[in-house]
């Protein structure tokens, strides 16, 4: 079993509905990661958090909106998401996000966009 | 840009078998290289890393060669097992201060009875 959870598995949402994916971990990590994966493809990274203070934006759309409410937990709030959106989202954390440590990763939120 | 990249899209092996799965990579910067394994429907877990100033590193059935030479990294699995059968990522991090991961496209591995 993975040490890093992700809610809800599954997510099926309408262009307009708003949204948030969670993730936790209580590894005692303050680096976390999230990233896309589309089907067969690599997974991309989308924004790194290091102590609880967002450091990486990789020129994500702002329909998706990052948190960070302490350091054990991730959101990433959805709101008018396009079908091409629909992937699978991955969290992941590290012990520090400046050193040569290993990301565990969730096993990641589906989310298709109708 | 910089990119990470396999050469091989599926490899088939038989079980009991070695595999070798390789990966090539272009920024000559990045320090710290890391093997996923990620099977149908769950994240990627991790294998086995390597830092830049090491060539060779060993795991349970597992080891890790690098190349800064020629820029390649392999992963060498023993004595294939069916639950082996996933796809194989490469990563390497690129030295931003932060741990910006880089993931090669996959190699889907196939391991058949």
């Amino acid at each position: 079993d993975t040490e890093v959870t992700q809610t809800p598995k599954h997510l099926v949402m309408g262009m307009t509905n708003k949204k948030s994916l969670k993730c936790e971990q209580h590894m005692g990590h303050r680096a976390m990661y999230w990233y896309k994966q589309k089907a067969k493809k690599p997974p991309e990274l989308m924004f790194v958090y290091s102590y609880e203070k967002l450091s990486i934006n990789e020129s994500v759309p702002s329909r998706f909106s990052p948190e960070c409410p302490n350091s054990s937990l991730l959101n990433l709030h959805l709101h008018a998401l396009q079908p091409e959106d629909s992937a699978l989202y991955l969290c992941a954390s590290s012990p520090t996000a400046g050193v040569n440590q290993p990301q565990h990763f969730g096993d990641g939120t589906r989310l298709s966009i109708l | 840009g910089e990119s990470v990249g396999l050469h091989l899209p599926t490899l088939s092996v038989q079980e009991g078998d070695n595999s070798i799965i390789n990966c090539a990579y272009s920024n000559s910067a990045s320090d710290y290289f890391i093997w996923y394994k990620q099977e149908s429907g769950k994240g990627p877990q991790f294998i086995i890393d390597i830092r830049s100033n090491m060539d060779k590193r060993q795991g349970q059935r597992v080891t890790v060669l690098l190349n800064k030479t020629v820029k390649h990294l392999s992963l060498q699995i023993a004595a294939t097992q069916p639950g082996d059968s996933a796809v194989y990522f490469c990563a390497e991090k690129e030295d931003t201060g932060f741990q910006k991961l880089v993931f090669g496209t996959g190699t889907r591995l196939l391991v058949s009875p």
